[in-house]
């Protein structure tokens, strides 16, 4: 049972590139979730997802897109990287509404991205 | 979601209970209060939650004021590897946005 799990761990970019960020869950969550973290800030929700097949914008969706694949995995994509983007990258999940032990987010260990 | 407020930072000596306050005056009736903490840039990493009860786990401990303006999360025995920034949510447990206010949090300095 790995949790969370995001890849790559690290990357650099140069300005205009496109990459993808993959994450992947084995807890059967049905919500999934893109957040990112600048240095000394808290985390900011990118888009989220609350079922397979559904995805919304948070609250700093620009720049960014998402593919919901199916219930396991949530990929971000930046189709033209800005040194902006340069962050600390976190996917999550949760079991949403799902009696009193559920809705509580589960985070994966971060994607650093760079953009130069 | 309501907001909450915690003291910036708390040092704590090993071996001794932590206690760290959080004061969430707005909060709705409707509304959990879940506590993070978050070791140095790792991804944050679920502690414990809680709607009005006192709740226990293996990491931790709740306590949460009758009139559920505040409440307090209890390290038992912190270790150094507890040195961490905490902090402290309210959130819907039907909440299916993923909005994670997570404010400044405290840190806490657990020292020898």
């Amino acid at each position: 049972n790995a949790g969370v799990t995001q890849t790559p761990k690290f990357q650099v970019l140069k300005t205009g590139q496109s990459m993808t960020l993959q994450c992947a869950q084995d807890m059967n969550h049905n919500s999934m979730y893109w957040y990112r973290q600048d240095p000394g800030m808290g985390l900011r929700l990118i888009y989220y997802s609350a079922s397979e097949g559904t995805t919304d914008k948070g609250e700093v969706p620009n720049g960014y897109n998402v593919s919901r694949l199916n219930k396991r995995e949530f990929s971000l994509r930046l189709e033209s990287a800005a040194p902006s983007q340069t962050s600390v990258y976190f996917c999550a999940s949760s079991l949403t509404g799902k009696g009193r032990s559920g809705n509580t987010i589960y985070f994966g260990e971060g994607s650093w991205l760079t953009v130069v | 979601d309501a907001k909450t407020t915690q003291p910036t930072s708390m040092d704590c000596a090993e071996g001794r209970a932590a206690n760290l306050p959080c004061n969430h005056s707005t909060i709705s009736g409707n509304e959990y209060v879940y506590w993070y903490r978050q070791i140095h840039s790792q991804g944050p990493q679920y502690i414990i939650h809680g709607l009005k009860n006192n709740e226990t786990n293996e990491m931790a401990s709740l306590i949460i004021t009758e009139d559920r303006k505040s409440s307090t999360l209890i390290l038992p025995h912190a270790t150094l590897r507890d040195t961490a920034v905490y902090y402290c949510i309210v959130r819907f447990l039907s909440s299916n946005t993923g909005k994670l206010i997570f404010g400044q949090g405290t840190t806490l300095q657990v020292k020898p």
